[in-house]
């Protein structure tokens, strides 16, 4: 079965200091990951997504996020924060037989004080 | 190039209703899926439509139901509604082509009140 965890429910970073949010996966198969982030009484905004290839994926808003595959985890990162990053972020692994179903872990929600 | 779009964007209904949200999704991409979205329960797949009909289906009551037009617009309903169904409605839209398809793109999303 396909799951992704979010351990954190909240991060809070100062702006200009580096974030991390973190995710760790549970698959059969390849993995399909992907980040997506959501602001107040909005939908998904997608970030960025590892299929295959290069560990380090470069997404939008100058946002990365580190494939590791010995410790199952996918985390988002970024060099300096925003204020405007303060949002909520969610991972999500795709169906492995339902390519179109995303399974999406619980959510972090981002805080970046000025 | 329009995004995914969802109306309407508010709701309120009283319990025992049925209501009927729509989802037009990207120009071109035949897959609509949909996801509701609780504090409680976060993200959770409803179903999915490709080309006219379900191609797959969440753990949902039956009271959810969807269906999809040639033109690949979507609706989603839910009759006898109950306080629980009080959520965000997402709607995602892909190609829908299989393993080369890739990330889902996301409305704006309903939010749905029952009270």
């Amino acid at each position: 079965a396909q799951s992704v965890a979010q351990p954190e429910d909240q991060v809070n970073v100062a702006e200009g200091n580096p974030l991390t949010v973190k995710c760790t996966y549970s698959v059969s198969g390849n993995p399909y990951l992907f980040w997506y982030v959501q602001y107040p009484n909005r939908g998904l905004q997608f970030l960025l997504k590892y299929i295959t290839g290069d560990n380090l994926v470069k997404g939008s808003y100058g946002f990365e996020a580190e494939f590791n595959k010995s410790q199952t985890s996918f985390h988002l990162k970024k060099p300096s924060a925003l204020v405007s990053d303060s949002a909520l972020y969610f991972c999500a692994v795709r169906g492995l037989y339902n390519f179109n179903k995303f399974y999406f872990g619980s959510g972090t929600k981002l805080n970046v004080k000025p | 190039k329009a995004g995914v779009t969802q109306t309407p964007r508010y709701l309120i209904k009283t319990r025992g209703q049925q209501v009927t949200l729509s989802c037009s999704p990207i120009s071109g991409h035949r897959s609509v899926s949909w996801y509701q979205q609780t504090p409680g329960q976060g993200l959770q797949f409803l179903f999915e439509y490709f080309s006219e009909t379900q191609r797959n289906k969440g753990n949902f009551p039956g009271r959810f139901s969807g269906r999809q037009f040639s033109n690949s617009r979507s609706e989603m309903n839910v009759s006898t509604l109950e306080l629980g169904d009080s959520a965000l409605y997402l709607c995602a839209s892909s190609w829908g082509r299989g393993q080369e398809d890739t990330e889902a793109f996301f409305g704006q999303g309903t939010r749905l009140t029952v009270v």
